[in-house]
């Protein structure tokens, strides 16, 4: 099966900073690149995705960039606020049988005032 | 859009009991529908994914006896937690995929049901 890794796992920043977060998969398959934000209590919410044909995505202050060649995809945060603090997820798939998401480890981001 | 709904969003049984929590998917269509559940501090674990009109597949090292899954309708999935012990006490959340978004591969979740099982 997939292995899916984040870094970091705890991740602080100031408000107004910038965040990256990285996502190593191992399935060269996998070709949809969602990333999820998980507030305290609540379920998952998609905030960005990309596909295998896209090399970057851009969402007003969030990004995706991925390579697939290092199997590795990135979510960056700018202008980060303190409602952006939750645990992200990153969580590849390769579409057709199944759609199975496979979900990283998950990165704690606080942003500080 | 693309908005899925859990009930009841939490529940505390007794050991021994079952307890049922539903997934609706409120405006699109969903085939398939999938069930995580969720410990403390830890990742999203598939356990299920369940397709409508057909029998659920399971993860292995799921017990698909305890975990009962019904999907009766295009909006609705169900699972069942049967005779409920404290360790199946967890973060049970919901997705289901949208037939018509994009590739099809987008899944939106449900805010998640917490049990306590007692």
């Amino acid at each position: 099966g997939e292995n899916v890794e984040q870094h970091p796992s705890t991740l602080s920043v100031q408000e107004g900073d910038s965040a990256v977060i990285k996502c190593t998969y191992s399935d060269s398959a996998s070709n949809y690149f969602p990333w999820y934000k998980q507030e305290l209590g609540k379920g998952p919410q998609l905030i960005i995705d990309i596909r295998s044909n896209v090399g970057e995505k851009k969402d007003q202050r969030i990004a995706v960039t991925l390579n697939k060649t290092a199997k590795h995809f990135s979510l960056h945060i700018t202008e980060t606020q303190p409602e952006d603090s939750a645990v992200y997820f990153c969580a590849p798939q390769v579409t057709g049988g199944g759609n199975k998401l496979t979900f990283g480890t998950g990165t704690q981001l606080k942003v500080e005032l | 859009g693309a908005v899925v709904s859990q009930h009841p969003s939490w529940v505390i049984c007794k050991s021994g009991t079952s307890v049922k929590i539903e997934c609706r998917s409120l405006d699109f269509q969903a085939t398939t529908m999938f069930w995580y559940r969720q410990f403390p501090k830890q990742s999203l674990m598939l356990m299920a994914t369940s397709n409508e009109g057909s029998k659920a597949t399971y993860e292995q090292g799921v017990e698909k006896d305890k975990f009962l899954i019904n999907h009766a309708s295009l909006t609705l999935s169900t699972l069942t937690v049967t005779s409920a012990h404290p360790e199946d006490s967890s973060f049970y959340i919901c997705s289901a995929r949208d037939l018509a978004g994009g590739w099809g591969e987008t899944q939106y979740f449900g805010p998640g049901t917490r049990l306590l099982v007692l």
